[in-house]
């Protein structure tokens, strides 16, 4: 069965402390690995797909990167505004669904 | 790029009432479009697949005659909740594939609050 984990459950930094969020994977034949932000009572805002080990996507502050176990989401110098639930899912096989991890909760604080 | 809708935001019912959710992609046409519920404080729970011009497919455990699919255009899908109880209240979100796209990205709408009184 095609499992996501994802760590830390929650995640509370400083305004420019940077750190990284994990994202590890058991899929048979992975296809994408994905990556999308939640905020409170709206849907997940999509940010990187990833299709094979070693390579990275950036978009701001934010970068991903992908091996063939684990994912991570690496954040530099978050912001305020970079506070949300962000999840990350794979797919796998022949067909289109997506397994999610149930995210990481960060807070960045001023 | 890549916009999907949900109609409506929120909405509350009586129960034993149905509700329609329509769920359109803006700016690309969908062959897929998939459906999920989540409860507070929990990730995603895929409810069924849909494709455009046949049935949907039900996850397990999802009862097909309550939450029934339609998917007519290559742009809209609709889940509508039949006899709607408050155990159904929960925040339903839609997501689409691009069919043009090279990928399995999926695109989520806003998602739809509906509480069942």
């Amino acid at each position: 069965e095609d499992q996501v984990t994802q760590s830390p459950e929650a995640l509370r930094l400083q305004e420019g402390e940077s750190s990284s969020l994990n994202c590890s994977y058991t899929v048979s034949g992975l296809r994408g690995l994905f990556w999308y932000r939640q905020d409170p009572g709206k849907g997940p805002e999509f940010l990187f797909t990833l299709y094979s080990a070693g390579e990275e996507k950036e978009k701001e502050r934010l970068k991903a990167t992908l091996t063939k176990k684990e994912s991570f989401l690496h954040i530099t110098a978050p912001k305020p505004e970079d506070s949300a639930t962000y999840l990350c899912a794979a797919s796998a096989g022949g067909g289109n669904k997506l397994t999610f991890g149930t995210g990481t909760q960060l807070k960045v604080e001023l | 790029g890549a916009v999907v809708s949900q109609h409506p935001s929120w909405v509350i019912c009586k129960s034993g009432t149905s509700v329609k959710i329509e769920c359109r992609s803006l700016d690309f046409q969908a062959t897929t479009m998939f459906w999920y519920r989540q409860f507070p404080k929990q990730s995603l729970m895929l409810m069924a697949t849909s494709n455009e011009g046949s049935k949907a497919t039900y996850e397990q455990g999802v009862e097909k005659d309550k939450f029934l699919i339609n998917h007519a255009s290559l742009t809209l899908s609709t889940l509508t909740v039949t006899s709607a109880h408050p155990e159904d209240s929960s925040f339903y979100i839609c997501s689409a594939r691009d069919a043009s796209g090279p990928t399995d990205t999926q695109y989520f709408g806003p998602g739809t609050r509906l509480t069942v009184l």
